[in-house]
């Protein structure tokens, strides 16, 4: 079946550094390609999105390309501040129309002064 | 605001005790979702529902069970048949379009400890 995995954590990181959590998938057909962020005690919110190969999603300086040929969608951003330490989920859409996300299993993300 | 609305954000049950978590969404979503969420776990779909009235189990249903009474209402109960329930439970909506396309509205999660 359909599956996401990412990299493992925690990831630390100082601020101002270079971010890269990855994420492939194992999917039929061309799903949808999720990243949520969990900050901590709350729940899930949209990061981003990208709904098809080679769409490049963007928000709040984080960026994802959907990447058929590689099945992943890595999620980078340039410089990170301590207000973007989370949990970071990557998910893909499950064929249908049942609405279903598969998740991965979250990376921790710590960004020290 | 429109969102999603959890209670209680705390709840702590004794060894047999049936206990239900509180969903309701005044985003006029069509679908809801419960997830249960475990240290280095992700999440994992408990039970969704697509349209009131009907519901499908997820990927790790046994020992829980729900409702889809009202649109904007799913409630979900954590049974003595549940063998571990302690655990981070979040709600979800949506209006799935095309397929895969789906961006899911969480609500901020209820956490259950059982003593």
């Amino acid at each position: 079946g359909d599956s996401v995995t990412q990299m493992e954590g925690p990831v630390t990181l100082s601020e101002e550094a270079f971010l890269t959590i990855n994420c492939t998938y194992t999917a039929t057909g061309y799903p949808s390609l999720f990243w949520y962020v969990q900050y901590p005690g709350e729940g899930l919110q949209l990061l981003l999105k990208a709904t098809k190969a080679d769409d490049k999603g963007s928000n709040k300086g984080f960026e994802a390309t959907y990447r058929k040929e590689t099945t992943s969608f890595h999620l980078e951003k340039g410089s990170v501040q301590v207000s973007d330490s989370a949990v970071y989920f990557c998910a893909l859409g499950e064929p249908g129309n049942t609405g279903k996300l598969i998740f991965g299993q979250g990376t921790t993300l710590q960004v020290k002064p | 605001d429109g969102g999603i609305t959890q209670s209680p954000k705390y709840l702590f049950r004794k060894e047999g005790q049936n206990v239900t978590l509180s969903c309701e969404q005044n985003l006029n979503h069509d679908a809801m979702y419960w997830y249960r969420q475990d240290p280095g776990q992700g999440l994992r779909l408990i039970y969704y529902s697509q349209i009131v009235n009907d519901f499908q189990k997820g990927d790790i249903a046994e020992g829980y069970s729900v409702s889809r009474e009202k649109k904007e209402s799913f409630p979900l109960t954590v049974t003595s048949a549940q063998k571990n329930p302690t655990a981070f439970y979040l709600c979800a909506s949506s209006n799935p379009g095309r397929a895969g396309a789906n961006v899911l509205t969480f609500g901020a999660g209820s956490r259950l400890t059982v003593l």
